[in-house]
């Protein structure tokens, strides 16, 4: 069966600091990949989204970037994180590219950013 | 106006009642619908998903569907405290494209 692996789940990281969060797939080849982000009280919002390796979408112009270095692993980085990144980070795969039956997330990543 | 509409609540309901959650949607061409179920502090969980107009059920749960209202909802029959969460709505234009989601509805089911 195929299951998703975030981490760190919690992280507390000062302003100007770097940020590296990462997502693997297990079980299924040649997933599609995306990251959310969950304010407080807020609905989710879609950051990156990739089909392939080395393929990134960007939603929303930002502080954030997203790699794809391998099939499964799907990276979300910052050079310097701002206040305004602090949030509920997810990821999510599904076997289509597009909805599909729907989005599996993975367990997520609390960032505060102080 | 936001593509996925949902009232926020909290939406309180007794215990082994029905709880009915809804959705509504701006983009007429959409196809595809989704509830996902969200604990405090935990990742969505997909609970139902529905592409015809009418209802579908699954154990508790039904979802309904009408695209000519562009309206779509959750109904739990015999709540429990256990169902206590935010139940997201999300819709996508088709199976090709992104899921949007709403912000999410709280329930909460008192005993």
């Amino acid at each position: 069966s195929q299951t998703i692996h975030q981490w760190p789940a919690t992280l507390v990281q000062p302003v100007g600091s770097p940020l590296s969060l990462e997502c693997t797939v297990e079980g299924t080849s040649n997933p599609n990949l995306y990251w959310y982000r969950q304010a407080a009280g807020r609905g989710l919002q879609l950051l990156f989204y990739s089909v392939g390796i080395g393929q990134i979408s960007s939603e929303v112009p930002q502080n954030l970037s997203a790699s794809r270095p391998q099939d499964r692993q799907f990276i979300l980085s910052s050079k310097k994180l701002l206040l305004s990144d602090s949030g509920f980070y997810l990821c999510a795969w599904s076997v289509y590219q597009g909805a599909g039956n729907g989005y599996t997330f993975g367990s997520g990543t609390r960032l505060t950013v102080v | 106006q936001k593509e996925v509409e949902q009232n926020s609540g909290p939406l309180s309901v007794p215990e082994g009642a029905i709880a009915s959650l809804n959705c509504t949607y701006s983009d007429r061409g959409s196809q595809s619908f989704f509830w996902y179920r969200q604990y405090s502090g935990k990742s969505p969980e997909l609970i139902m998903f529905i592409y015809s107009n009418g209802d579908k059920e699954d154990g508790r749960f039904t979802a309904q569907l009408n695209k000519a209202s562009q309206y779509v909802s959750l109904l739990i029959r015999d709540s429990q405290p256990s169902d206590s969460a935010t139940y997201l709505c999300a819709v996508s234009r088709s199976s090709a494209s992104k899921i949007i989601f709403g912000s999410g509805t709280r329930l909460s089911i008192r005993p």
